[in-house]
């Protein structure tokens, strides 16, 4: 069982939509991550979370420590959007290193 | 020099064959791990390496081996490869003590195809 679980899988919107990634994970944690990666495979990092919720443009996180629980919301979607979205926790116990989600894949039709 | 720089960006290799990824971290970071990301799979912890010593390992047999540089660049090999092996391996760099609690760059990866 993975450490860290995402859903959904695979998501496809219609330009403007709200969009919503859930992330579940079963270690203590030091932080949570939402990472973005796109096509080419270079990982970029939209948010580091250990309590409350972050906003960076159209783009929120929320996390509930209580209940292992993150939520990237993406508002007003776009075409460059589309990319795989991946949650990852790191902990002093992993020795600083991420476990990784298995990403959620998405596409904003336009 | 800023940013994380992975060579070769991809790779083909046949069964049986060895291979050497390269990474050059970002300036001022002398922290380095690398991760395997197979197709539609979330990347997994492969090691770290710290001040030329590895720090911490994943769930990898020894024929994954790496080293680091003391101009802190990182090589990471595999040994015998197997079909298996054919991901996207990524390299990350860090200051020690913040790594994934922040502080890190991501390199865009090479793409190993096993054949």
């Amino acid at each position: 069982k993975n450490e860290v679980e995402q859903s959904p899988q695979n998501l496809t919107a219609q330009e403007g939509e709200f969009i919503t990634i859930n992330c579940s994970y079963s270690v203590g944690i030091s932080a949570l991550h939402w990472l973005q990666q796109h096509p080419g495979g270079g990982i970029v990092s939209l948010f580091m979370l250990s309590s409350g919720k972050k906003k960076h443009g159209r783009l929120i996180a929320t996390i509930n420590i209580q209940e292992k629980h993150s939520s990237l919301h993406i508002t007003a979607s776009h075409p460059r959007d589309s990319a795989v979205y991946i949650c990852a926790v790191s902990s002093r116990r992993t020795g600083n290193q991420f476990y990784f989600g298995t990403g959620t894949s998405l596409t904003v039709i336009p | 020099e800023t940013g994380v720089t992975q060579s070769p960006t991809h790779l083909i290799k046949t069964r049986g064959q060895q291979v050497t990824l390269r990474c050059s971290s970002q300036s001022g970071h002398n922290t380095v791990s690398w991760y395997q990301q197979a197709l539609g799979q979330g990347p997994q912890f492969i090691f770290q390496y710290y001040r030329e010593e590895e720090n911490g390992r994943g769930n990898f047999p020894p024929r994954f081996s790496g080293l680091q540089f003391p101009n802190y660049s990182s090589e990471l090999n595999v040994n015998a490869l197997e079909l298996d092996d054919s991901a996207l391996y990524l390299c990350a760099s860090s200051l020690p003590g913040t790594g994934a609690n922040y502080g890190y760059t991501f390199g865009s990866g090479t793409r190993l195809t096993v054949v």
